[in-house]
């Protein structure tokens, strides 16, 4: 159990530009996890795939974001045409199979800083 | 649609003092309920979860919770607090009836430990 890698651990990027985050899941876990974490808040949840399928979406992620799982395994978030609102710490998480009360094992996160 | 409240932003102890975290949730049914600590610049960890069963749930670094349903909290507690319990803590509950993965999580403690 290597954990959950996220990379890069830090991102500077001007407004308007595109970023795009990669998380490598534990493997064998078939659910991941996106959330989002800004300053003195907690986790707000973005999306989750089940395999390579994208299950639920957020109202927090605009058409501006994008979450791709290819083949179930990583993942890759983009943001388009960044703004400085979407400076935060980007958080991914898998879980194994199983019901609501399986816990998430959470990477150490991709902080996003928008100038 | 289920909410968690983390009562205090800020908890300060001394070293050896009780800590006392608490949340409160709000859920149409007995949620699942889970309290996660954040080290800085770290993704989140799991300290213990509650699903069913004992309504006094023993997790990790000797801290407990425990369910009550009629006050509908879920406080995390811990005998004699360790300079190494500093961090940021969250509470979490995920719903069990509508099958959601996702986790609604509250605002969050930090827990400073003074010597």
């Amino acid at each position: 159990d290597t954990g959950v890698s996220q990379n890069p651990r830090h991102k500077i990027t001007k407004r308007g530009q595109n970023v795009t985050f990669r998380c490598d899941p534990i493997s064998e876990h078939n659910r991941l996890y996106w959330y989002r974490q800004t300053l003195g808040q907690g986790p707000e949840f973005l999306t989750y795939f089940q395999n390579e399928a994208q299950l639920e979406k957020s109202r927090l992620l605009s058409d501006r974001f994008s979450a791709e799982r290819p083949k179930g395994s990583f993942s890759t978030l983009e943001i388009q045409r960044t703004e400085q609102g979407d400076s935060a710490m980007y958080l991914c998480a898998s879980s194994p199979g199983g019901g609501p009360n399986s816990p998430l094992h959470f990477g150490n996160g991709t902080r996003l800083t928008v100038t | 649609a289920q909410s968690v409240t983390q009562l205090g932003s800020h908890v300060s102890v001394s070293e050896g003092a009780l800590v006392l975290l608490r949340c409160n949730y709000s859920s149409s049914v007995p949620p699942y309920l889970f309290w996660y600590v954040q080290y800085p610049n770290q993704g989140l960890q799991l300290l213990l979860k509650y699903t069913t069963g004992a309504t006094l749930v023993k997790g990790i670094n000797g801290f407990e919770a425990e369910f009550k349903k009629s006050e509908t909290s879920f406080h995390l507690t811990k005998p004699s607090a360790h300079m190494s319990d500093a961090a940021e803590y969250f509470c979490a509950v995920s719903d069990p009836d509508t099958g959601r993965r996702a986790l609604t999580f509250g605002s969050g403690t930090r827990l400073q430990v003074q010597p």
